[in-house]
């Protein structure tokens, strides 16, 4: 199974400031690799495909970035609906596997 | 739009059965793949169950495989997970995910709030 070693685990920030997400894959995905947003009480949201493709409706201060075994989002300009928890997934082979969560919070 | 509603979640006891359905509209349902995703309380996401869009492919996680069966109706729309031989570490929420094509893989674009499991006696 792919492993997916997602870091920092917690992440403060404050408005108006960028964060960097990383991911890791314990062997090549190429570019098989989303990014979603998790928020209580809404549908988890796809944010990037492909590593780096941003899906209908994903602000442009998100960008993912990365092939093969490391992957980052990048959070620009930070929004306050954008704290949230964030997770990567790859979708190279079954089983899909997911990293483990990144909290975003407000400093 | 597209809409995901799953349904069916509860509390049932150690070794029991339950079954959860997924109602899909505003999309083509026979021409999507479908995921079931599992969330322990306070936990990360954890893939369960994949079927294409005929139900000809269907993957499973080995923590429910021989325990769990994916399926669906078409005609109806609706997704299901058959849960059975329920353990404790079976308690999540569990989400329906639609798989879209970009490129030769499929990600998940579009899922529901989830239907409530708990396993306990």
């Amino acid at each position: 199974d792919v492993q997916m070693t997602q870091s920092p685990s917690y992440l403060a920030a404050s408005p108006g400031e960028s964060v960097f997400i990383s991911c890791k894959a314990s062997k090549s995905i190429s570019n098989y690799l989303a990014w979603y947003q998790q928020k209580p009480g809404e549908a988890n949201k796809l944010l990037i495909y492909s590593g780096s493709t941003l899906q209908s409706g994903t602000p442009s201060r998100f960008s993912g970035s990365g092939s093969g075994t490391d992957f980052t989002l990048t959070i620009r300009n930070l929004e306050p609906e954008d704290f949230a928890v964030y997770y990567c997934q790859q979708y190279y082979e079954k089983p899909l596997t997911f990293g483990s969560g990144t909290k975003l919070e407000i400093k | 739009e597209v809409q995901l509603v799953e349904s069916g979640g509860g509390l049932v006891q150690p070794g029991r059965s339950l079954k959860l359905s997924c109602l899909a509209s505003g999309f083509t349902f026979s021409n999507y793949g479908m995921n079931w995703i599992r969330q322990a309380p306070g936990k990360g996401l954890e893939w369960v169950a994949s079927i294409s869009s005929s139900s000809s492919y269907i993957y499973y996680a080995d923590t429910v495989k021989g325990r769990f069966t994916i399926s669906r109706d078409n005609a109806k729309n609706t997704l299901y997970l058959q849960m059975t031989s329920l353990r404790s570490e079976d308690t999540a929420l569990y989400y329906c995910a639609r798989e879209v094509y970009y490129g030769l893989k499929g990600v998940m674009d579009a899922w529901g709030q989830g239907a409530s499991v708990t396993v306990s006696s």
